[in-house]
């Protein structure tokens, strides 16, 4: 069956720019969560999804948002964009929330590449 | 809050040589514990997940345990080889998946 898939796999942006990035979970699967990975920082998380509501946030500016829709499929948007945002970007799909006691485990897609010029 | 805690940081092996990782964490109420392997650059693949009434996982080469009160998990790799070379990565739940820094393994030919 198809992984979890994430496009682009590589953007470049300019700072103040928007971007938005897509995810698309694994059949059957209706949780998604983004986490941004830096070298200094590690993975962080950013929010989960389950059923188009936001289940859950992490410690990001409101210039990170999301949405999900009904077939599951999450974006990310990042606008004014700012050179600390260049990373990579992962999502992950699960078959239900971790942030409602899911035991599921996560799969994860293979990231988005952006870089802030 | 969890806080998780993988060491050592990096570890340079020979080939064929056993080794364990280590993962500790601050909050034993989870609902499970999870190994990934990310090499450069690329996602996370998952290896093991460990749900919180479990003790232990085994896949091939890989084994992970877990021991919920005193907070820690231990990835057991027999039988290194080069291609087991990448940054190896634990999580726990609930509430959100939350990291460690990852251990940074390089299997020597």
């Amino acid at each position: 069956k198809a992984g979890v898939t994430q496009t682009p796999r590589y953007l470049i942006k300019t700072r103040g720019q928007q971007v938005t990035l897509s995810c698309s979970p694994i059949s059957g699967h209706r949780s998604v969560s983004w986490y941004q990975q830096t070298p200094g920082q590690g993975l962080q998380f950013l929010f989960e999804y389950f059923s188009e509501t936001q289940r859950n946030k992490g410690n990001f500016p409101g210039r990170f948002s999301g949405r999900q829709f009904s077939n599951s499929r999450s974006e990310m948007n990042v606008s004014t964009l700012e050179l600390g945002d260049s990373a990579l970007y992962l999502c992950a799909s699960s078959l239900a929330a971790a942030s409602r006691g899911s035991n599921y485990g996560y799969t994860f897609g293979s990231g988005t590449r952006l870089t802030v010029v | 809050k969890q806080e998780v805690t993988q060491i050592p940081a990096a570890l340079s092996v020979p080939e064929g040589e056993n080794l364990v990782l280590n993962c500790s964490f601050t909050d034993s109420a989870i609902y499970n514990l999870q190994w990934f392997r990310q090499d450069p650059g690329k996602g996370l693949t998952s290896l093991l997940l460990i749900q919180s009434s479990q003790r232990e996982q085994t896949s091939g080469r890989l084994n992970a345990s877990l021991d919920k009160s005193s907070g820690r998990s231990t990835l057991y790799i027999a039988a290194s080889q080069p291609g087991d070379s990448a940054t190896y990565l634990c999580a726990v739940a609930p509430n959100d998946m939350r990291f460690g820094a990852g251990t940074r393994l390089t299997v020597k030919p």
